[in-house]
């Protein structure tokens, strides 16, 4: 596609349940990104991916978070045991040799 | 690591007048340095960016950033604000290693007539 897709744009879930988020990045990006952003907050910076290389998970919240990008290009942001505190829109992220991050429409996760 | 700090949560100011929004980082290095802009129920779209050379940038809908390395400072500027450019604006940094993008909280503008 010509964007950043994520899936599913609205989940709502119960305390304790596992959730998957889904991101496609633009075609030929080599870095892929995940955020969160909670409401009246920033982007909090969680993974990243480029390349070939190690992502870096520097700023997963908890073990219960996890994500994997299959391919070079298809990521998945898993959390297990989903919390409140959970609730938030996650964005995903990719960029190429520019360094200009192109977003998707985000994630709306919420945790009853 | 790298960080960004916006110290001011919102700032309002009437149409026409001018706008300054501050951003500092920290970082080992001259990073790259954006500016985005999320307008209500929008995505996040680049304002502007700065990688190397002329440390005045131009960007989109008349914005521009000052990059001061002396300050280690990153400030968005505008002549003449307009009603639509009410939004929240995010500082960002990058290392130069490989484009890892950490933004700051966010500085919400109001723009009242």
């Amino acid at each position: 596609g010509a964007g950043v897709s994520q899936s599913p744009s609205n989940k709502v879930t119960e305390k304790g349940k596992d959730v998957e988020l889904r991101c496609d990045p633009i075609s030929g990006h080599t870095a892929l990104y995940w955020y969160r952003q909670s409401l009246g907050q920033g982007l909090e910076f969680l993974i990243y991916f480029q390349g070939n290389s190690a992502p870096d998970k520097s700023g997963l919240p908890s073990d219960r978070f996890s994500a994997e990008r299959t391919g070079g290009s298809v990521s998945t942001l898993t959390i297990q045991r989903t919390q409140q505190e959970d609730s938030a829109v996650y964005l995903c992220a990719s960029s190429g040799d520019t360094g200009e991050l192109f977003f998707g429409e985000g994630s709306r996760l919420t945790v009853l | 690591a790298q960080s960004v700090t916006q110290p001011d949560i919102h700032i309002t100011v009437s149409e026409g007048a001018s706008l300054e929004l501050r951003c500092n980082y920290s970082y080992g290095a001259t990073p790259y340095l954006f500016w985005y802009v999320q307008s209500p129920g929008q995505g996040l779209q680049l304002l502007l960016k700065y990688f190397s050379g002329d440390t005045l940038v131009q960007g989109i809908k008349g914005f521009e950033a000052e990059f001061k390395r002396s300050q280690s400072s990153f400030n968005l500027r505008k002549p003449s604000v307009h009603w639509s450019d009410a939004a929240e604006y995010f500082c960002a940094v990058a290392n130069t290693g490989g484009f890892k993008t950490i933004f700051g909280a966010g500085t919400r503008l109001f723009v009242k007539a």
